[in-house]
C-alpha cells in the first residue's frame, strides 16, 4: 500500500516554463488536495477535489490548474512558472465518507523557479 | 474567509522542558486537527478534536479544544529530542473540503 505518491521530488524550472506535478493515491480516497508550504506561511490550499470530475479552488489558486479524471490521480499544472511559485508542494487525500476526514500527505515536491 | 493563527512561530527548549503551541480561529470550527512534520518530511496526522472543551492525551502530548470551539492548544510535557519538528493545527469550518492550516510552530529541542 503506497499511500500518496508524488512525482517529481525535486524540479528546477525557468520562468515561463510549464510543468505538471503528479499525485496518485491507492487508498480509494474521494477527496484530494494540493497545498504549498512556504516559510512562515504554513500550508495553503491551492485546489481540491471531492471526487472524479469535481474540482474547486482553495486559498491560492492563481497560476495553477487541476483536473480529476480518475479517483486515483490529481495532477497540478503550472502553465507559466513564476519565481513566486518556488515552494514545497504537498498532495493530500482523505476518505470523504469518514467523519474524521484525516489527511494523508505525500512526501512533497520541491520546486524552484529561476 | 476563515483564518487560523498559530503561535509561537518558533520555540527553542532544553530537553525535559515543557512546550505549548496555541491555535486561534477567526470563526467557530466544526473540528480541529493537529499534524506533526519532522524536518525534511511531510505532515503526519496526530489527533482530531470535535467537542467543545474536549481534552485528549497521547502519552506526553495533551490536546485541548476551547469551549467556544475557536481555539486549541497542544502541550508537550518533558520534551525529548524526538519531538523536534513543526506542529500544525488545522481547522475545519462548516463546509466540507476547507481545512485551514495555521502557520505552524517550529520546535527545537536542545539535548
Amino acid at each position: 500500500n503506497a499511500g500518496v505518491t508524488q512525482t517529481p521530488k525535486f524540479q528546477v524550472l525557468k520562468t515561463g516554463q510549464s510543468m505538471t506535478l503528479q499525485c496518485a493515491q491507492d487508498m480509494n480516497h474521494e477527496y484530494m488536495s494540493w497545498y504549498r508550504q512556504d516559510p512562515g506561511m504554513g500550508l495553503r490550499l491551492i485546489h481540491y477535489s471531492v471526487g472524479a470530475g469535481i474540482t474547486d479552488q482553495g486559498e491560492v489558486p492563481n497560476g495553477y490548474n487541476v483536473s480529476r479524471s480518475t479517483t486515483e490521480d490529481f495532477p497540478l499544472r503550472l502553465l507559466s512558472a513564476a519565481p513566486s511559485q518556488t515552494s514545497v508542494y504537498f498532495c493530500a487525500s482523505s476518505r470523504r465518507s469518514s467523519g474524521a476526514n484525516v489527511l494523508t500527505f505525500g512526501a512533497g515536491s520541491r520546486l524552484t523557479v529561476l | 474567509g476563515q483564518q487560523v493563527m498559530q503561535i509561537p512561530q518558533y520555540q527553542h527548549v532544553q530537553e525535559g522542558e515543557d512546550f505549548t503551541t496555541y491555535c486561534n480561529s477567526s470563526t467557530t470550527l466544526s473540528n480541529i486537527q493537529w499534524y506533526k512534520q519532522r524536518p525534511g518530511g511531510h505532515p503526519v496526522f496526530l489527533i482530531q478534536l470535535v467537542k467543545s472543551g474536549e481534552v485528549k492525551k497521547q502519552k506526553r502530548l495533551t490536546f485541548q479544544f476551547g469551549e467556544a470551539k475557536k481555539n486549541s492548544s497542544l502541550h508537550i510535557t518533558a520534551t525529548q529530542t524526538t519531538d523536534v519538528g513543526t506542529y500544525f493545527c488545522a481547522g475545519r469550518g462548516t463546509s466540507y473540503g476547507k481545512l485551514t492550516f495555521g502557520q505552524g510552530t517550529i520546535l527545537t529541542v536542545h539535548p
